[in-house]
Protein backbone atom coordinates (compact mmCIF):
# COMPACT_ATOMS: atom_id res chain seq x y z
CA UNK A 1 0.00 0.00 0.00
CA UNK A 2 1.57 3.56 -1.13
CA UNK A 3 0.73 5.66 1.57
CA UNK A 4 2.70 8.68 0.03
CA UNK A 5 1.25 9.64 -3.68
CA UNK A 6 3.82 11.88 -5.54
CA UNK A 7 3.45 13.00 -8.91
CA UNK A 8 4.17 13.58 -11.54
CA UNK A 9 6.97 10.95 -12.38
CA UNK A 10 9.09 13.48 -14.16
CA UNK A 11 9.10 17.09 -15.44
CA UNK A 12 11.06 18.95 -17.75
CA UNK A 13 11.51 22.26 -17.21
CA UNK A 14 13.39 25.27 -18.89
CA UNK A 15 16.34 27.04 -16.93
CA UNK A 16 13.96 29.77 -15.26
CA UNK A 17 11.25 27.71 -14.50
CA UNK A 18 9.06 26.76 -11.64
CA UNK A 19 8.16 22.98 -11.25
CA UNK A 20 5.92 21.49 -9.27
CA UNK A 21 5.60 18.29 -7.48
CA UNK A 22 2.77 17.21 -5.71
CA UNK A 23 2.21 14.50 -3.02
CA UNK A 24 -0.23 13.40 -0.63
CA UNK A 25 -0.88 11.14 1.95
CA UNK A 26 -3.99 9.47 3.99
CA UNK A 27 -2.05 8.08 7.54
CA UNK A 28 -2.91 11.21 9.64
CA UNK A 29 0.14 9.84 12.05
CA UNK A 30 2.36 11.06 9.68
CA UNK A 31 4.05 14.41 11.83
CA UNK A 32 6.64 15.83 9.73
CA UNK A 33 7.33 16.23 6.06
CA UNK A 34 10.71 16.49 4.30
CA UNK A 35 11.53 16.54 0.56
CA UNK A 36 14.78 15.09 -0.16
CA UNK A 37 17.16 15.38 -3.31
CA UNK A 38 18.84 12.72 -4.95
CA UNK A 39 21.33 12.82 -7.63
CA UNK A 40 22.80 9.89 -9.42
CA UNK A 41 25.29 7.84 -7.56
CA UNK A 42 24.19 10.00 -4.01
CA UNK A 43 22.46 9.15 -0.88
CA UNK A 44 19.39 11.47 -0.87
CA UNK A 45 20.28 14.45 0.79
CA UNK A 46 17.68 16.17 2.92
CA UNK A 47 15.99 19.51 1.00
CA UNK A 48 13.96 21.01 3.01
CA UNK A 49 10.89 20.12 5.64
CA UNK A 50 7.93 21.36 6.81
CA UNK A 51 5.49 20.52 10.31
CA UNK A 52 2.23 20.18 9.15
CA UNK A 53 0.92 23.41 11.85
CA UNK A 54 2.63 25.68 9.37
CA UNK A 55 1.18 26.25 5.54
CA UNK A 56 3.92 27.74 3.88
CA UNK A 57 8.13 27.48 4.04
CA UNK A 58 10.85 28.61 2.03
CA UNK A 59 14.11 27.96 2.12
CA UNK A 60 15.82 29.83 -0.65
CA UNK A 61 14.43 29.14 -3.96
CA UNK A 62 12.81 26.12 -2.73
CA UNK A 63 8.87 26.42 -1.16
CA UNK A 64 6.95 24.02 0.42
CA UNK A 65 3.04 24.63 0.73
CA UNK A 66 1.17 22.44 2.87
CA UNK A 67 -2.79 21.61 2.83
CA UNK A 68 -3.26 19.92 6.10
CA UNK A 69 -7.38 19.59 5.53
CA UNK A 70 -6.25 18.11 1.93
CA UNK A 71 -3.61 16.18 2.90
CA UNK A 72 -1.55 17.82 0.41
CA UNK A 73 1.49 19.08 0.29
CA UNK A 74 4.08 20.23 -2.48
CA UNK A 75 7.47 21.33 -3.54
CA UNK A 76 8.19 24.50 -5.43
CA UNK A 77 11.63 25.36 -7.30
CA UNK A 78 11.79 28.96 -8.12
CA UNK A 79 14.08 30.23 -11.01
CA UNK A 80 15.28 26.68 -11.76
CA UNK A 81 18.75 26.10 -12.62
CA UNK A 82 20.02 23.09 -14.60
CA UNK A 83 22.25 21.85 -12.01
CA UNK A 84 18.70 21.23 -10.29
CA UNK A 85 18.24 18.22 -12.21
CA UNK A 86 17.83 15.49 -9.93
CA UNK A 87 15.20 13.06 -8.05
CA UNK A 88 12.95 14.37 -6.02
CA UNK A 89 11.35 12.68 -2.79
CA UNK A 90 8.59 13.69 -0.82
CA UNK A 91 8.38 11.89 2.48
CA UNK A 92 6.20 11.70 5.47
CA UNK A 93 7.39 10.62 8.87
CA UNK A 94 5.84 8.84 12.14
CA UNK A 95 6.72 6.67 15.50
CA UNK A 96 7.83 7.56 18.63
CA UNK A 97 10.38 5.68 20.00
CA UNK A 98 11.70 4.52 16.38
CA UNK A 99 10.99 7.43 13.68
CA UNK A 100 10.29 5.72 10.16
CA UNK A 101 9.97 7.76 6.76
CA UNK A 102 7.59 6.99 3.80
CA UNK A 103 8.69 7.73 0.45
CA UNK A 104 6.85 8.95 -2.36
CA UNK A 105 7.46 7.52 -5.35
CA UNK A 106 9.66 10.28 -6.49
CA UNK A 107 10.04 12.68 -9.61
CA UNK A 108 12.85 13.03 -11.92
CA UNK A 109 13.19 16.28 -12.54
CA UNK A 110 15.46 18.05 -15.83
CA UNK A 111 15.61 21.60 -16.15
CA UNK A 112 16.94 22.24 -19.64
CA UNK A 113 19.60 25.13 -20.20
CA UNK B 1 30.53 16.77 10.44
CA UNK B 2 27.22 15.59 8.92
CA UNK B 3 28.69 12.70 7.11
CA UNK B 4 27.47 9.42 7.23
CA UNK B 5 30.42 6.71 5.99
CA UNK B 6 29.35 3.64 4.06
CA UNK B 7 32.09 0.97 2.66
CA UNK B 8 32.18 -0.46 0.52
CA UNK B 9 30.92 1.74 -2.05
CA UNK B 10 30.78 -1.76 -4.85
CA UNK B 11 30.31 -5.11 -3.87
CA UNK B 12 29.99 -8.10 -5.96
CA UNK B 13 28.95 -11.38 -4.43
CA UNK B 14 27.75 -14.95 -5.81
CA UNK B 15 24.76 -16.53 -3.59
CA UNK B 16 27.05 -18.52 -1.55
CA UNK B 17 28.98 -15.69 -0.26
CA UNK B 18 28.79 -13.95 3.04
CA UNK B 19 29.34 -10.35 3.32
CA UNK B 20 29.08 -6.73 5.59
CA UNK B 21 28.08 -4.02 5.01
CA UNK B 22 29.33 -0.79 7.12
CA UNK B 23 28.00 1.97 8.00
CA UNK B 24 29.86 4.90 10.56
CA UNK B 25 28.62 8.39 12.06
CA UNK B 26 30.47 10.74 14.68
CA UNK B 27 26.90 13.01 14.59
CA UNK B 28 26.00 11.85 18.20
CA UNK B 29 22.89 10.25 16.54
CA UNK B 30 21.12 7.30 18.63
CA UNK B 31 19.13 6.31 15.58
CA UNK B 32 20.01 3.97 12.40
CA UNK B 33 18.42 2.71 9.08
CA UNK B 34 19.06 0.39 6.45
CA UNK B 35 17.23 1.50 3.64
CA UNK B 36 16.95 -0.46 0.60
CA UNK B 37 16.83 1.17 -3.39
CA UNK B 38 16.01 0.12 -6.63
CA UNK B 39 17.11 1.69 -9.67
CA UNK B 40 14.19 4.23 -10.16
CA UNK B 41 12.32 3.87 -6.98
CA UNK B 42 12.54 5.50 -3.55
CA UNK B 43 14.22 3.99 -0.92
CA UNK B 44 12.72 1.08 0.88
CA UNK B 45 13.23 0.99 4.67
CA UNK B 46 14.22 -2.31 5.99
CA UNK B 47 15.70 -2.03 9.89
CA UNK B 48 15.73 0.30 12.85
CA UNK B 49 17.97 1.13 15.78
CA UNK B 50 17.09 3.30 18.25
CA UNK B 51 19.37 3.36 21.16
CA UNK B 52 21.39 -0.20 20.07
CA UNK B 53 18.23 -1.94 19.66
CA UNK B 54 16.14 -2.66 17.10
CA UNK B 55 13.38 -1.15 17.11
CA UNK B 56 11.94 -2.39 13.09
CA UNK B 57 12.39 -4.58 11.43
CA UNK B 58 10.02 -4.53 7.82
CA UNK B 59 9.70 -8.29 7.29
CA UNK B 60 13.28 -8.47 5.80
CA UNK B 61 14.23 -12.54 4.88
CA UNK B 62 16.29 -13.35 7.15
CA UNK B 63 19.61 -14.01 4.81
CA UNK B 64 19.48 -9.82 5.98
CA UNK B 65 21.41 -9.93 9.72
CA UNK B 66 21.75 -5.96 10.79
CA UNK B 67 23.87 -5.27 13.62
CA UNK B 68 24.81 -2.09 16.11
CA UNK B 69 27.51 -2.67 17.66
CA UNK B 70 27.89 0.88 19.23
CA UNK B 71 26.40 4.16 19.03
CA UNK B 72 28.30 5.25 15.78
CA UNK B 73 28.71 1.86 13.83
CA UNK B 74 25.71 -0.03 11.84
CA UNK B 75 26.50 -3.46 10.02
CA UNK B 76 24.46 -5.52 7.61
CA UNK B 77 25.44 -8.96 7.28
CA UNK B 78 24.86 -11.05 4.29
CA UNK B 79 24.60 -14.61 3.72
CA UNK B 80 23.13 -16.59 0.66
CA UNK B 81 21.32 -13.74 -1.44
CA UNK B 82 19.43 -13.56 -4.49
CA UNK B 83 20.14 -12.27 -7.57
CA UNK B 84 16.93 -9.64 -6.78
CA UNK B 85 18.68 -8.61 -4.05
CA UNK B 86 20.88 -6.71 -6.01
CA UNK B 87 20.25 -2.97 -5.37
CA UNK B 88 21.75 0.17 -3.61
CA UNK B 89 22.05 -0.27 0.39
CA UNK B 90 21.91 3.04 2.16
CA UNK B 91 22.32 3.76 5.52
CA UNK B 92 20.71 6.78 7.39
CA UNK B 93 21.50 8.03 10.88
CA UNK B 94 19.37 11.02 12.83
CA UNK B 95 18.64 12.32 16.59
CA UNK B 96 15.68 10.43 18.13
CA UNK B 97 12.56 12.47 18.10
CA UNK B 98 10.14 14.17 16.02
CA UNK B 99 11.43 16.69 12.79
CA UNK B 100 15.11 15.65 12.85
CA UNK B 101 17.08 15.18 9.63
CA UNK B 102 17.87 11.57 8.55
CA UNK B 103 21.06 12.13 7.29
CA UNK B 104 22.32 9.13 4.14
CA UNK B 105 25.24 8.00 3.38
CA UNK B 106 26.26 7.76 -0.56
CA UNK B 107 25.35 3.83 -0.08
CA UNK B 108 26.62 0.69 -0.99
CA UNK B 109 25.53 -0.91 -4.61
CA UNK B 110 25.64 -4.46 -4.69
CA UNK B 111 25.67 -6.95 -7.51
CA UNK B 112 24.42 -10.67 -6.39
CA UNK B 113 25.24 -13.10 -9.23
Amino acid sequence: QQQVKQSPQSLIVQKGGIPIINCAYENTAFDYFPWYQQFPGKGPALLIAIRPDVSEKKEGRFTISFNKSAKQFSLHIMDSQPGDSATYFCAAESGVSARQLTFGSGTQLTVLP
Amino acid sequence: DTEVTQTPKHLVMGMTNKKSLKCEQHMGHRAMYWYKQKAKKPPELMFVYSYEKLSINESVPSRFSPECPNSSLLNLHLHALQPEDSALYLCASSLVSQGNIQYFGAGTRLSVL
